[in-house]
């Protein structure tokens, strides 16, 4: 099976700064990359498919990138709101999770 | 409205099956994949299987094959997750999820059933 990881685990930045979260496959997933944000006690959100497109209602400072084994999500100019961790994922089965980053204010 | 809807928490003794539901509208019924994830309580977030909406037909994760059934009832629009042989590895929440087709990505879920198993 294809494994996913994300770097890192956890983030601590400050309002108005850009963030970056890596999230690496195993193997050549080409664009089959979904990006989910969860805030704590909440279901997760699906904000980014196919590596960099951003789903509706999704504000513009979420944007994705990337192909093959090594995709990233950019937040930029990060909001209160924006505290959360984010799960990569390649949508494909067995639909493989990645561990998860923490995102925190400083 | 588009939305799942899960049956409420459950406790339960090990060795113990579990039910959950998530009813669905109609048109998600009829047109989306429905998923089951599951996350430990601090963890992260693992498939556990689908249903295909046309057939019917389930495919569960390789590691939980033999205990996992997915399930739907066409009258009420409602899926069903049954896990049997429970243990204290079973507790977690578990989100039913919804995809337009094996390869696009969940973008409705469910609101989560909290399951503890504990003795």
């Amino acid at each position: 099976d294809i494994q996913m990881t994300q770097s890192p685990s956890t983030l601590s930045a400050s309002e108005g700064d850009t963030v970056t979260i890596t999230c690496r496959a195993s193997q050549n997933i080409r664009v089959w990359l979904a990006w989910y944000q969860q805030r704590p006690g909440k279901a997760p959100k699906l904000l980014i498919q196919k590596a960099s497109s951003l789903e509706g209602g999704v504000p513009s400072r979420f944007s994705g990138s990337g192909s093959g084994t090594e995709f990233t999500l950019t937040i930029s100019s990060l909001q209160p709101d924006d505290v959360a961790t984010y799960y990569c994922q390649h949508y494909n089965h067995p639909y493989t999770f990645g561990p998860g980053t923490k995102v925190e204010l400083k | 409205q588009v939305v799942l809807v899960q049956s409420g928490p459950e406790v339960k003794k090990p060795g113990s099956s579990l039910r959950v539901s998530c009813k669905a509208s109609e048109y998600i019924f009829t047109s989306y994949y429905i998923h089951w994830v599951r996350q430990a309580p601090g963890q992260g977030l693992q498939w556990m299987g689908l249903i295909n909406p046309g057939d019917g037909r389930a495919t569960s994760a390789q590691r939980l094959q033999g205990r996992v059934s997915m399930t739907r009832d066409t009258p009420t629009t409602t899926f069903y997750m049954e896990l049997s042989s429970l243990t204290s590895d079973d507790t977690a929440v578990y989100f039913c999820a919804a995809s337009f087709s094996l390869y696009t990505a969940f973008d409705i879920w469910g609101q989560g059933t909290m399951l503890v198993v504990s003795s």
